[in-house]
């Protein structure tokens, strides 16, 4: 079963800087997608940026981008320019693309909480 | 569009009780999920549906029950409720799978409190 790992419980940026967010996973298959979440305090989840496996290339989404590291099984998060609206929980998620398996399903991790400050 | 709805937006229910959360969507998705959400663990799958009339367990699935009579509706309903069951819910939904990336669209979430 894929597992996916946030390492950091909770981060902090300064307002207009720049934060990573870590996240790696576990799986055997060699075509998926990864996701990145976000969760304000309004408990909404939005999806904020997604790859699909077998890009090279790093998913971009205004401020937002990754550095997927597919050998290292590795998917990062990368704020620039970070806002106070940034703050949130933000959750790492992979869904397997096997038609046979669980192709259905998003397993998430833990999340990483995010305080920007003024 | 309102995307996905849930009813209620909270509750708190006694130890023993019973109820149903109801999650909508219209987006003619085929497939939705219910999910919740404990502190440090992130989003765990409950039950989900691949299509109306047609349920399934994921990794949670004891002490809930589903049921997913109209393709826009998929209830989750908790028979006799524990102080375990408390949490936020979360339903959600997405298109075929053989639509790319088969992004699941979120739901607002439930808070239960089981005394």
């Amino acid at each position: 079963a894929q597992t996916v790992t946030q390492s950091q419980p909770e981060m902090s940026v300064q307002e207009a800087e720049t934060v990573t967010l870590s996240c790696t996973y576990d799986t055997s298959e060699s075509d998926y997608y990864l996701f990145w979440y976000k969760q304000p305090p309004s408990r909404q989840m939005i999806l904020v940026i997604r790859q699909e496996a077998y890009k090279q290339q790093n998913a971009t989404e205004n401020r937002f981008s990754v550095n997927f590291q597919k050998a290292a099984k590795s998917f990062s998060l990368k704020i620039s320019d970070s806002q106070l609206g940034d703050a949130a929980m933000y959750f790492c998620a992979y869904r397997s693309k096997d038609s046979g398996g669980s192709n259905y399903k998003l397993t998430f991790g833990k999340g990483t909480l995010l305080t920007v400050n003024p | 569009n309102a995307g996905v709805t849930q009813t209620p937006k909270f509750r708190v229910l006694k130890t023993g009780q019973s109820m149903t959360l109801l999650c909508a969507q219209d987006m003619n998705h085929e497939y939705m999920y219910w999910y919740r959400q404990d502190p440090g663990m992130g989003l765990r799958l409950i039950h989900y549906s691949v299509g109306e009339g047609t349920t399934a367990k994921g990794e949670v699935p004891d002490g809930y029950n589903v049921s997913r009579l109209k393709k826009q509706n998929f209830l989750l309903g908790l028979e006799s409720a524990a102080p375990s069951q408390t949490s936020v819910y979360f339903c959600a939904s997405s298109g075929r799978l053989q639509s790319s990336y088969n992004e699941q669209f979120f739901g607002p979430g439930t808070r239960l409190t089981v005394l």
